[in-house]
């Protein structure tokens, strides 16, 4: 979790408002992935970035290597928003594994 | 449909009994890996194969041992359960060379 450090650890959204998530790391991060943990349990794809940017619907995300962070951006929260989102690390030498945040929970309201 | 697929979804056992725990990938991918996720929520990797090789064993007790037959299958053994091993077990798979890597449901394994 020190190698990655995601902020904030938890947060309540109203329905139809936008927040962002952000990853730092002090590791040399090469590649950087975001999850979505629905409440089953299920890890879910939401973004594979080099650095640059890559948007999907209501949500962005930018990977920054030479400042070495990462943003996930939530535009129009929606209930089905809600779980831990993680996000997770490759450094180019370490073997193809990942290294992951300690997440952020988000809660949607009506 | 192409996916990971992890069985059983849930298992309670004893402390001192073996298990084993499967995981089949059919994205054909040459890259699979074992997680595991604890009661904090904290994911860590075990074990990385690359096609049917150990390419990566994190520091986990001898009693945890991966089992590869093919590329698409790696299951994972662990011998005499204790007590924190109580954890979500996640199975993954990679395409070869690339880190965006592709979750099974996992398997919540309790130790009582």
């Amino acid at each position: 979790g020190d190698k990655v450090k995601q902020s904030p650890s938890a947060l309540s959204l109203q329905e139809g408002t936008n927040s962002a998530l952000r990853c730092n790391f002090s590791i040399a991060a090469t590649t950087v992935q975001w999850f979505l943990q629905n409440p089953r349990g299920s890890l879910i794809n939401l973004f594979y970035l080099v650095p640059g940017t890559k948007e999907n619907g209501r949500l962005k995300s930018t990977f920054n290597s030479k400042e070495s962070y990462s943003t996930l951006h939530i535009r129009d929260a929606q209930l089905e928003d809600s779980g831990t989102y993680f996000c997770a690390a490759e450094a180019g030498n370490m073997g193809y594994k990942l290294t992951f945040g300690t997440g952020t929970s988000l809660l949607v309201d009506p | 449909e192409t996916a990971v697929f992890q069985t059983p979804n849930y298992h309670v056992t004893q402390v001192g009994n073996e298990v084993s725990f499967n995981c089949k990938q059919t994205l054909g991918h040459d890259t699979m890996y074992w997680y595991k996720q604890d009661s904090k929520k904290l994911l860590k990797i075990m074990f990385s194969y690359n096609n049917k090789q150990l390419i990566v064993n994190e520091t986990v007790p001898r009693r945890f041992s991966p089992q590869s037959s093919d590329k698409a299958h790696l299951n994972l053994r662990i011998k005499s359960v204790e007590p924190e091993d109580s954890a979500v077990y996640l199975c993954a798979s990679a395409k070869i060379g690339t880190t965006e890597v592709f979750f099974g449901k996992g398997t919540r394994l309790t130790v009582v």
